[in-house]
């Protein structure tokens, strides 16, 4: 069974930031916390990760709650392309999927 | 990113036939592999764990006579869907983690969306 839990839909309007919460309350001191997303008909694309302090890359920033019992994905300004469904998932391989969050974006 | 190449893209079979899908890390060396299918609407659940030179661990529920893995080298491993039936029907998908270890991101193929007609 999946350890993490994300809300079913969440909806954004497009330029503006997107915060996509996770509950990881299960997670061990070495679980890493991965997000991925997944456009329609295509395999899940690796997003961002971290271990316990917040991380920044191209696509997106990850803030992780000082206990590590939940994190938060924060896309700054949410596009159209950015409508996909968002997994995030705590530990390391084989990843065991929830049933993530479908972010819908409004132009 | 690392790249993770799955063969065909859509394949649509007869009931009865077998059917063999293919998962290759293309720039890097992949010592397991892992196989997942998602119907409409779910999300991914994994059916088996590729291990490179052994036999592969499958998800309990997954009939490992049914679904046939195979992974000959550290770039290629093969699910083969025996004696498909409709209800094999399904979006499968692999995923490969480096296997030199530092990065602990997995990368996943594009998927393979099989129709048992």
């Amino acid at each position: 069974d999946a350890k993490t839990t994300q809300p079913n839909s969440m909806e954004s309007n497009e330029e503006e930031p997107v915060h996509l919460p996770c509950n990881h309350s299960t997670i061990s001191g070495t679980d890493y916390i991965h997000w991925y997303r997944q456009l329609p008909s295509q395999g899940p694309e690796y997003v961002i990760h971290g271990l316990t302090s917040n991380v920044n890359n191209r696509m997106a920033s990850l803030a992780i709650a000082e206990d590590r019992k939940s994190s938060t994905l924060i896309l700054h300004r949410a596009t159209l392309r950015d409508a996909a469904v968002y997994y995030c998932t705590q530990g390391n391989t084989p990843l065991v999927f929830g049933k993530g969050t479908r972010l819908s974006v409004i132009a | 990113g690392a790249v993770v190449s799955q063969h065909p893209s859509r394949v649509i079979c007869k009931s009865g036939t077998s059917v063999k899908i293919e998962c290759r890390s293309l720039d890097f060396q992949a010592t397991t592999m892992f196989w997942y299918r998602q119907f409409p609407k779910q999300s991914l659940m994994l059916m088996a764990t590729s291990n490179e030179g052994s036999k592969a661990t499958y998800e309990q529920g997954v009939e490992k006579d049914k679904f046939l893995i195979n992974h000959a080298s550290l770039t290629l491993s093969t699910l083969t869907v025996t004696s498909a039936h409709p209800e094999d029907s399904s979006f499968y998908i692999c995923s490969a983690r480096e296997r030199t270890g530092w990065r602990t991101e997995a990368f996943f193929g594009q998927g393979t969306r099989l129709t048992v007609v």
